[in-house]
């Protein structure tokens, strides 16, 4: 049963620490977005790769976000130094391709609480 | 601009009755519209989504949308819900070829 995993599940970190999250997209799949859900922004899109290529990281505070792909079976996310307003359910999610044809397929999220 | 506004944030309804979702659209948003559903814990699942032809869409687990143009809308129903539909529901809208926007969600709460 083809799924994407998030790592870890949950995290709670002291503020100023450094964060990272790990996503393993479907197998054979070509992209791959970050998405933060919180209850006043709701759902934002941060990243978005294709055949691990940064296309569009818009969305994300630069200073201390950054997102890589380090191979076609990671992505990662990290934060450093976290902050409380960070605290979020972060998304990962897989697709083949893109455009309205393809479904992008989520992880369960990793909770993270910067306390 | 361009966006989709849930017109309900909470939805409580009995077992077995019917429910429906409000969903609408700004006009300059492309035809591309979603619904997902996120159960407790969980990430998003795709339920439908309406590319073009037939207005009405049928989805999984029973779920179905109508996409209205001349209304703007993108409402989704179930005639007959479960206590395992107990969930929060998210209109989206393709932004460009990839990019996702989603509403603020409805949550339903089915009761027995």
């Amino acid at each position: 049963d083809a799924r994407v995993t998030q790592t870890p599940r949950d995290k709670v970190t002291e503020m100023g620490q450094e964060v990272t999250m790990r996503c393993q997209p479907i197998l054979g799949h070509n992209t791959v977005f970050w998405y933060r859900q919180t209850m006043m922004q709701g759902l934002e899109l941060l990243a978005y790769f294709r055949n691990r290529a940064p296309l569009d990281d818009s969305g994300m505070p630069k200073d201390r976000f950054s997102a890589e792909m380090p191979d076609a079976t990671l992505a990662t996310l990290k934060i450093q130094p976290s902050e409380p307003r960070d605290s979020a359910v972060y998304f990962c999610a897989s697709a083949q391709g893109t455009g309205g044809n393809t479904e992008a397929f989520f992880g369960q999220g990793t909770r993270l609480t910067v306390v | 601009a361009q966006s989709v506004t849930q017109l309900d944030s909470q939805v409580p309804v009995f077992e077995e009755a019917p429910v429906e979702l409000r969903c609408n659209y700004s006009s300059s948003v492309s035809v591309y519209l979603f619904w997902y559903v996120q159960y407790p814990n969980q990430g998003l699942q795709l339920l439908l989504k309406y590319l073009s032809g037939s207005t009405l869409v049928k989805g999984i687990n029973g779920f179905e949308a109508e996409f209205n143009k001349s209304q703007t809308s993108f409402h989704l129903r179930k005639p007959s819900v479960h206590i395992s539909d107990t969930a929060e529901y998210f209109c989206a809208f393709l932004q460009g070829d990839y990019k996702l926007s989603f509403g603020a969600g409805t949550t339903v709460t089915v009761r027995a």
